[in-house]
């Protein structure tokens, strides 16, 4: 079946990096535009940054312009999301989500993984 | 950027009354040139990922039950669930992706059990 799954979330200093992946099964992974959104705890959901199908467009929200980092191996069916410069502000569960059109360019997301926490703490 | 007000922020309704949740956006996401509203319903219950309800406006995503209904067009938007059941207990958000590829999410609804 059609699913997404997050990994690489955990504790981290302020300051410091880390590195999210997303697999993804049950579709044709190089069709779809990626995306990851967040939610800090007890939030609501913030739109965090795409990927397009091919991986030749990448555009971010604001707030981590210049931090974050997405990108996609499609050979892989793999998302990623570089975080870098991590602030208080960044703790969150990561969501990847998949775009709601084949070959769009984004809208609406039809497809959610479960999440993974990072708590940016000293 | 494209601000997304909902409202109310929260409300309760008993089980088989109809429940409405309104979504206002700063600017027009109704795209002229193929007559589509770029905006979308999702239902988040604790502990779960969100899940797309409505999508265009007021098309029903596969699967969702038909009590689920968007309207609206350019600024001004309703979900509208039209016999409460007590697995609609969740968070409601609209999302415009009007501004594509990014998209931003209202502040989110909580509906409750009256």
């Amino acid at each position: 079946q059609v699913q997404l799954l997050e990994s690489g979330g955990g504790v981290v200093q302020p300051g410091r990096s880390l590195t999210l992946s997303c697999a993804a099964s049950g579709f044709t992974f190089s069709g779809f535009a990626m995306h990851w959104v967040r939610q800090a705890p007890a939030k609501g959901l913030e739109w965090v940054a795409v990927v397009s199908y091919d991986g030749s467009k990448k555009t971010y929200t604001d707030s981590v312009k210049g931090r974050f980092t997405i990108s996609r191996d499609n050979s892989k069916n793999a998302l990623y999301l570089q975080v870098s410069s991590l602030r208080a502000e960044d703790t969150a569960v990561y969501y990847c989500a998949r775009d709601g059109i084949y070959h769009g360019s984004g809208s609406y997301y039809n497809v959610w993984g479960q999440g993974t926490l990072v708590t940016v703490s000293s | 950027d494209i601000v997304l007000t909902q409202s109310p922020d929260s409300l309760a309704v008993s089980l088989g009354e109809r429940a409405t949740i309104n979504c206002r956006s700063s600017q027009s996401v109704l795209y002229n040139s193929n007559n589509k509203n770029y905006l979308a319903w999702y239902q988040q219950k604790p502990g779960q990922p969100p899940k797309v309800l409505i999508y265009w406006a007021s098309t029903r995503e596969s699967g969702v039950p038909d009590r689920f209904s968007g309207s609206g067009s350019g600024t001004d938007f309703t979900l509208t669930i039209s016999s409460l059941q007590a697995e609609d207990v969740a968070v409601y958000y609209c999302q415009q992706y009007y501004s594509t590829p990014s998209g931003t999410f209202g502040q989110g609804t909580k509906l409750e059990l009256k």
